[in-house]
């Protein structure tokens, strides 16, 4: 069964250092996105991306944060300058094209900021 | 905008037991989409039912099974026959069938099976 991947799976760096977090959606999907999970947290979402383009984003995605699709199967997430409050979880996700359908999470990154 | 709600940060089952987790949710629309998500120790959000509001059957899938209310806003997740391989957090999230990119969660019920 298709899946949803991503590395790496633990990301250690200094604060003010860029990071980049590498998603593969599973391959016929049109949708994805990505969401952060701080320990203990409830899971929010970021960025959802189509087409090329960012569909839509929420307020935690600031200028710090970039995505992009460099290739036909990467998805990336990138910080620029990482604070210690971008410590989290982060979950790709992707789903196909029509309303209805399910969004479909990878295994987490987990980034630690020090 | 919407609210999810999960008013039970634990919940404990015998092996072989039935459980049941609670969630209401908050919206204005009459379109939209529920789904429960499995997050084992591993930390990998898992698919473990959806429901469209659209449909009044309940959703099932093997041991799970929704009792989906909308007038009350409720969308409880009942798991049959626990076994020790369903301990995990599952949260509850809600997606509009409009602005279909966000889904929101709920703050997550940790499950607790025991032999």
């Amino acid at each position: 069964e298709p899946e949803v991947t991503q590395t790496p799976s633990h990301q250690v760096t200094q604060m003010g250092q860029e990071v980049i977090l590498r998603c593969v959606p599973i391959s016929n999907h049109l949708y994805f996105y990505w969401y952060r999970q701080i320990l203990g947290q409830k899971v929010e979402f970021l960025v959802s991306f189509y087409n090329n383009e960012i569909s839509e984003k929420s307020e935690i995605f600031d200028d710090q944060f970039s995505v992009e699709r460099p290739d036909g199967s990467n998805f990336t997430l990138k910080i620029r300058s990482t604070k210690l409050e971008d410590s989290a979880m982060y979950f790709c996700a992707s789903s196909g094209g029509a309303v209805s359908d399910t969004q479909y999470f990878g295994p987490g990154t987990r980034l630690t900021v020090l | 905008a919407q609210t999810v709600t999960q008013s039970q940060p634990e919940m404990s089952v015998q092996e072989a037991e039935t459980v049941t987790l609670s969630c209401t949710y908050d919206t204005s629309e009459s379109d939209y989409y529920l789904f429960w998500y499995k997050q084992p120790p591993s930390r990998q959000m898992i698919l473990v039912i959806r429901q469209e509001a659209y449909k009044q059957q309940n959703a099932t899938e093997n041991r799970f099974s929704v009792n989906f209310q909308k007038a009350a806003k409720s969308f409880s997740l009942k798991i049959s026959d626990s076994q020790l391989g369903d301990a995990a957090m599952y949260f509850c999230a809600y997606r509009s069938a409009e602005r279909y990119s966000t889904l929101t969660f709920g703050k997550g019920t940790m499950l607790l099976v025991s032999p």
